[in-house]
């Protein structure tokens, strides 16, 4: 069964560091992109950007280029989602995904959710 | 990058009848980019359609997508319970960014 584990809640003050993780199980983990999606409470999904766990080619969205990194480690099946300095507005749940097959579009499979709240 | 216009914002309906969710796209896409989604609170979204009309593992027939170029198309036949969510639709395709519309409340 394909599985994406997430790591779990972070509460975090202004400017500090944070990273989040989405473990991957069940498949073949390098022969996939990872996907990762933001939504702010009560508000709509926002795509992130991706990464091609072979090769760590990434593609960012230009929303959040520059302010967040996003890496992977392939021995441990294991994308990660960093921050280096948050701000109360990174507050939201973050979601891996990975698409459905690798000839088909479309995230079909979705971690549980990482919720981070920033606040002083 | 796509911009994705979805309407109405929210639809009211009652179980039992039908429902039309609307995407327009910014620019003309290939229909094999186009995907739907359904999230129910708490949960994270579930793939429900993708290259347009394609459904995804164990979504019933009451699911059907449809249209091609800038105008797409969800509807749902015969509403059941758990089908009041929200419904995004999303351009996944070739050219980053893989944006999502502003996602339909379907509510009761």
């Amino acid at each position: 069964e394909i599985h994406l584990a997430q790591s779990g809640a972070e509460v975090k003050k202004p400017g500090e560091s944070l990273k989040i993780s989405c473990k991957g199980s069940g498949y073949s983990f390098s022969s996939y992109w990872i996907d990762w999606v933001r939504q702010v409470p009560g508000k709509g999904l926002e795509w992130m950007g991706n990464i091609y766990v072979a090769d760590s080619d990434t593609k960012y969205s230009p929303s959040f280029q520059g302010r967040v990194t996003i890496s992977v480690d392939k021995s441990n099946s294991t994308a990660y989602l960093q921050w280096s300095k948050v701000k109360a507005s990174d507050t939201g749940t973050y979601y891996c995904a990975r698409r459905i097959s690798r000839y088909n579009y479309g995230l079909g499979y979705w971690g549980q959710g990482t919720l981070v709240t920033v606040s002083s | 990058e796509v911009v994705l216009t979805q309407s109405p914002g929210t639809l009211s309906l009652s179980p039992g009848e039908r429902a039309t969710l609307s995407c327009r796209t910014s620019q003309t896409i290939d229909s094999s980019h186009l995907i739907w989604y359904r999230q129910t609170p708490g949960q994270a979204p579930r793939l429900l359609i993708y290259g347009a009309t394609s459904r995804a593992t164990d979504i019933p027939d009451r699911f059907g997508g449809y249209g091609s170029g800038t105008d797409f198309t969800l509807t749902i036949s015969r509403l059941e319970p758990e089908d009041f969510a929200v419904y995004y639709c999303q351009y996944y395709g070739t050219s980053p960014p893989f944006t999502f519309g502003q996602g339909t409340k379907l509510e009761i």
